[in-house]
């Protein structure tokens, strides 16, 4: 059971260099979501997706973009990398937002990228 | 912006210790989960709390959801190196999105 898998796990990138984070996810469900995680600041939103087609931005969207064909695949675009990008990426994917419900977000083991 | 903030950011205990992780906010959130971070790995759901003055255990674990639903603390009893990790709180607030506390992370030694 794979769960949520995302490629690469490393990736050093240069300045202006564009890149596409992948993520997919053998669950079926319909909720997706990248977010960013920088030393001591927990996990900030980028973007997120109620099922294919349809994609929102999080809190900190500018700098990326997102694109959801189909169920199982999230990819996260860079384009036009900057040093403020590095960080530790995670997707994770929920079958619902009824968190009250014990809902759970399962995460991806993230992916490490540093701009230089 | 709803804004979680726990502390402290972070604890080195020895094995056999007691610790307690804050999470607050000035925002009420409909319902607030914590999960746990080990290096090199995404987070994983340990506990949702959703009713105010809720209390859940899990084994040493001991998770207590705020009153007015705007905090919750997490009380480690005998800590072990197996519970060495990141702590992280979540909250459901507004549009069904969970936002996530700032983190504490916890190193037990023997």
């Amino acid at each position: 059971n794979a769960g949520v898998t995302q490629t690469p796990k490393f990736r050093i990138l240069k300045i202006g260099q564009s890149m596409t984070l992948q993520c997919t996810q053998d669950m079926n469900h319909n909720y997706m979501y990248w977010y960013r995680q920088d030393p001591g600041m927990g996990l900030k939103l980028i973007y997120y997706s109620v099922g294919a087609g349809i994609t929102d931005k999080g809190e900190v969207p500018n700098g990326y973009n997102v694109s959801r064909s189909t169920t199982e695949d999230f990819p996260l675009r860079l384009e036009l990398a900057a040093p403020s990008q590095t960080s530790v990426y995670f997707c994770a994917s929920s079958y619902s937002t009824a968190w009250d419900l014990n809902t759970e977000a399962f995460f991806g083991q993230g992916t490490r990228l540093t701009v230089v | 912006t709803q804004l979680l903030e726990q502390s402290p950011q972070f604890l080195s205990i020895q094995e056999g210790e007691n610790l307690t992780v804050y999470c607050n906010s000035s925002s009420v959130f409909s319902s607030l989960q914590w999960y746990r971070q080990e290096p090199g790995e995404g987070p994983v759901l340990l506990v949702t709390v959703v009713t105010g003055g809720e209390v859940k255990k899990l084994k040493r674990l001991t998770f207590q959801f705020g009153d007015a639903r705007k905090d919750s603390s997490l009380h480690i009893t005998a800590a072990q190196p197996g519970d060495t990790g990141l702590y992280l709180c979540a909250g459901a607030g507004t549009a069904s999105k969970l936002t996530f506390g700032t983190g504490t992370r916890l190193q037990v030694t023997l």
